[in-house]
Formats: C-alpha cells, structure tokens, sequence
C-alpha cells in the first residue's frame, strides 16, 4: 500500500541551529513532492515544491532535497528561530490528483 | 479576496445526527479535497473531487458522502455522526495543471460529536 512517513516524535532544538526533517514514501513515483507548514487551529500553509528533476530547492532559510532511488525527501531550517516552531507535513500528488499528507513532525525552536 | 472557506467553524452533533459542512474556493481551481485532523496526527483524506463532476475516495471515506455541487463548492455529508467522527475537518482546492500545484486551505471546522 502506498505511505508517506515523517517522524512523528517532535524535533527540538536550539535557535540558530539546522533542523533536519525526513519524509519518506512507498509505492508512489511522484513527479513532485510539497511541504507545508502548519501552526495550532490553522490550516497548512504551502512552503516549497521539489520536482522530481531536481535535487534540490531553496527558499530562504529553508532547504528542500529529493531523492527519487532512496525514496526520501529532506527539509533542512537553518539558522533556526522560534518562530519556525510549528508542524511541517509533506505531501505527495498521485494519479487523478489524490494528494495524500504524511503524519507531520513538529519543530520546536527553543531561545 | 477570500480562497477557501468553510462553514461552520465550530459544531457539536449528539450521536446519529446528520450535518453538511460546506466549502467553497474562488480561486477556479479545479480540484477540491477534504481531509480529517486528529489531536497530534497529519491530514487523513476523506474524499477528493479531482473536477467537477467526479468524486474519489480517500484514505478513510467510512461514515460521510460528498458533492461536487459546482466548480466552486464541494460539501461534505456526515448521514448519522459516531463520537469517531470527532475530528478538525479541512477542505482544500488546489489546481494541478498549473505551475504553482500548491493546496490552499480553509480555516478548518471543529467538529464534536457526543
């Protein structure tokens, strides 16, 4: 069956310091892969989209690899700040527009 | 310039009672989704309408129905809620064949069922 997992225990860490995020899937060859962020009692917001061409995308502090033979995405947050404290969830599109989320990890930043 | 709203934002069912929460985008995007939220678990697809006129089930469609009742609206049916159905409900549009393939969301529908 097909899966999309992300480390579910939550990630702390150090302001200033890189956060690293994994998602992982299983029987999907996505052309593109998303990640969202998401804050309490809000819906998930857009960040960044990887195409399967390219190994990696950057917008800002955040970092976006794709690894199509490992099957692996990585979502890096340098120089971390509180403010990126929030879940982050990634996101595959599959045949007919499904678009299918994994569990999301959640980052917190501490000062 | 509004994107995608739902309504209600909050409801409370008592058990077999039936609801329809709405959704609707005004960004002419052709496919539309609705997903479930747990307490610290991610988005779980319920159904999706890749255009208008279709729907597809998702990963936990057991309990609720859906209507594509236009471009703009998509509604999601709970016919008899069950205390499971206790979740924060998420309607998504998105288009695919453009670009920018990103999903926008509504502000979510808490939803409780006693």
């Amino acid at each position: 069956s097909q899966k999309i997992e992300q480390n579910s225990e939550a990630l702390n860490i150090q302001e200033g310091k890189t956060a690293t995020l994994t998602c992982n899937y299983t029987n999907y060859s996505p052309a593109y892969l998303q990640w969202y962020r998401q804050d309490p009692g809000r819906g998930p917001v857009f960040l960044l989209l990887i195409r399967e061409n390219e190994k990696e995308k950057r917008k800002e502090r955040l970092k976006v690899t794709f690894d199509t033979t490992l099957k692996q995405s990585l979502f890096h947050i340098t120089a971390s700040q509180p403010a990126d404290s929030a879940t982050y969830l990634c996101a595959v599109a599959a045949a007919g527009n499904k678009l299918t989320f994994g569990g999301g990890t959640r980052v917190l930043v501490k000062p | 310039n509004a994107g995608v709203t739902q309504t209600p934002k909050f409801q409370v069912l008592k058990t077999g009672q039936s609801m329809t929460l709405q959704c609707a985008q005004d960004m002419n995007h052709n496919s539309m989704y609705w997903y479930r939220q747990d307490p610290g678990m991610g988005l779980r697809l319920i159904y999706y309408s890749a255009s208008e006129g279709t729907t597809d089930k998702g990963e936990v469609p057991n309990g609720y129905n859906v209507s594509r009742l236009n471009k703009r609206e998509f509604s999601l049916r709970l016919e008899s809620a069950a205390p499971s159905q206790t979740s924060v409900y998420f309607c998504a549009s998105r288009d695919p064949g453009k670009r920018r393939t990103e999903a926008f969301f509504g502000q979510g529908t808490r939803l409780t069922v006693v």
